[in-house]
């Protein structure tokens, strides 16, 4: 699986997007982007993934770069209760159906009241 | 549905103990798996399930079995518990096969080995 890269921390202002970045510039043509969030103490929550178009849903938008080695998610308007540390991780379909992920140190975002 | 339920919440051993972490969802789901979380790391894979019947390791197995004798319960056990096994652990669980599937995560066990 592609290795990801992500900035250690992040603040936003209540209110406002939020963008959080992923570089991935390993990434092979079957592998997706999934992003996943743990909240203080909890477990890891799913987000949204794409393969290479772009993704919205209920939570937030996942932006792909046409040559897929990064991608964005964006929270449209971000609230106290997104504080959390984002996961950005890169996998391959696993015929066997072992979904295991593989989970870097992410993004503790903080947003400011 | 109750989800994915972990027990217990929290638990304190001594170096040596041994003790099973539970783990059970109601989805009907086949893929089932354990990872620990170490105070500022992201998850490791500890064991994971494909089906009852099937287990297999993932990136940390050493000091941890895992049976799946069923769908819905998948638990960890530590033989010997040490000091290095201090940690959170979380199980997750999704539909099988087709892993693109959303994981869903339980709440988590806390563990203290003195």
């Amino acid at each position: 699986d592609a290795k990801t890269t992500q900035p250690t921390s992040m603040d936003c202002a209540e209110g406002r997007a939020a963008n959080l970045p992923c570089n991935h510039s390993t990434i092979s043509g079957n592998e997706y982007v999934y992003w996943y969030r743990q909240i203080h103490s909890q477990g890891p929550q799913y987000i949204i993934h794409g393969l290479k178009n772009n993704e919205t849903n209920e939570m937030a938008s996942l932006i792909i770069t046409e040559d897929r080695k990064s991608s964005t998610l964006i929270l449209p308007q971000a609230t106290l209760r997104d504080t959390a540390v984002y996961y950005c991780i890169v996998r391959a379909f696993d015929q066997t159906g072992a979904n295991n992920l593989f989970f870097g140190t992410g993004t503790r975002l903080t947003v400011i009241p | 549905n109750a989800g994915v339920t972990q027990t217990p919440k929290f638990q304190v051993l001594k170096t040596g103990q041994s003790m099973t972490l539970q783990c059970a969802q109601d989805m009907n789901h086949e893929y089932m798996s354990w990872y620990r979380q170490d105070p500022g790391m992201g998850l490791r894979l500890i064991h994971y399930s494909v089906g009852a019947g099937i287990t297999d390791q993932g990136e940390v197995p050493n000091g941890y079995n895992v049976s799946r004798s069923t769908t819905e319960d998948f638990p960890l056990r530590l033989l010997s518990a040490a000091p290095s096994q201090t940690s959170v652990y979380f199980c997750a669980s999704s539909r099988g096969k087709r892993n693109r599937e959303t994981q869903y995560f339980g709440p988590g066990t806390r563990l203290l080995v003195l």
